[in-house]
């Protein structure tokens, strides 16, 4: 299994400003992905987060607004710009190892509110 | 794109009584996996069970196991002998063969267990 430490855990932002999620793997991962999960809603990709190449965003995620980063193996960041309250959600990391393995492992998840 | 239809929002079941959740999935391609996660309030997503396409086994995990139905595009996931713990938001995932560990997730249904 996969250990995954997310930071925050939850936050408070007010609209307009940025909020940057920390992801922590506990050992060296090949995929590492970030969702969104709105208010009694299911999860959706973000994007997917390369490690030493700019990330693989989903179809209405643009890179402007959930910027990312991923400087190695063990580690990523999701940035959430300019919020509003429309961005209130819980955003999870979640992480593959080897082509062989096929469980994804998931973080806690940070609870955002934007008020 | 591949989509996941679960039509029930949510379920209730009697503790040791059994449950079957279902979930629907549309898609072209012939190789694939597909999960049950479960979401209690602490958010953490679990794995419950997972089953590769290619097998036409059922997957079975102690007090869960699933039923399969390639053709139809039908896997739904039976819990027997339920227990307290089990209340949870539970959600149906596929995930595409050319995208690494990334998941597409149904809406979810939520469990409730009374004594």
């Amino acid at each position: 299994s996969a250990v995954i430490s997310q930071k925050p855990s939850r936050d408070i932002c007010q609209r307009g400003t940025s909020l940057t999620i920390q992801c922590q793997v506990d050992s060296q991962v090949t995929m590492m992905f970030w969702y969104r999960q709105q208010p009694g809603q299911s999860l959706t990709l973000i994007a997917t987060a390369n490690q030493g190449s700019e990330a693989t965003y989903e179809s209405g995620f643009v890179i402007d607004k959930f910027p990312i980063s991923r400087p190695n193996l063990t580690f990523s960041t999701l940035t959430v710009s300019n919020m509003s309250p429309e961005d209130s959600s819980i955003y999870l990391c979640s992480v593959g190892r080897g082509l062989t393995n096929t469980e994804a492992f998931f973080g806690q998840g940070t609870r955002l509110t934007v008020v | 794109a591949q989509t996941v239809t679960q039509s029930q929002p949510e379920m209730s079941v009697q503790e040791a009584e059994t449950v079957t959740l279902s979930c629907t999935y549309d898609t072209s391609e012939s190789d694939y996996y597909l999960f049950w996660y479960k979401q209690p309030p602490s958010r953490q997503m679990i794995l419950v069970i997972r089953q590769e396409a290619y097998k036409q086994q059922n997957a079975t995990e102690n007090r869960f196991s699933v039923n399969f139905q390639k053709a139809a595009k039908s896997f739904s996931l039976k819990i027997s002998d339920s227990q307290l713990g089990d209340a949870a938001m539970y959600f149906c995932a596929y995930r595409r063969s050319n995208s690494g560990y990334a998941l597409n997730f149904g809406k979810g249904t939520s469990l409730l267990v009374t004594p």
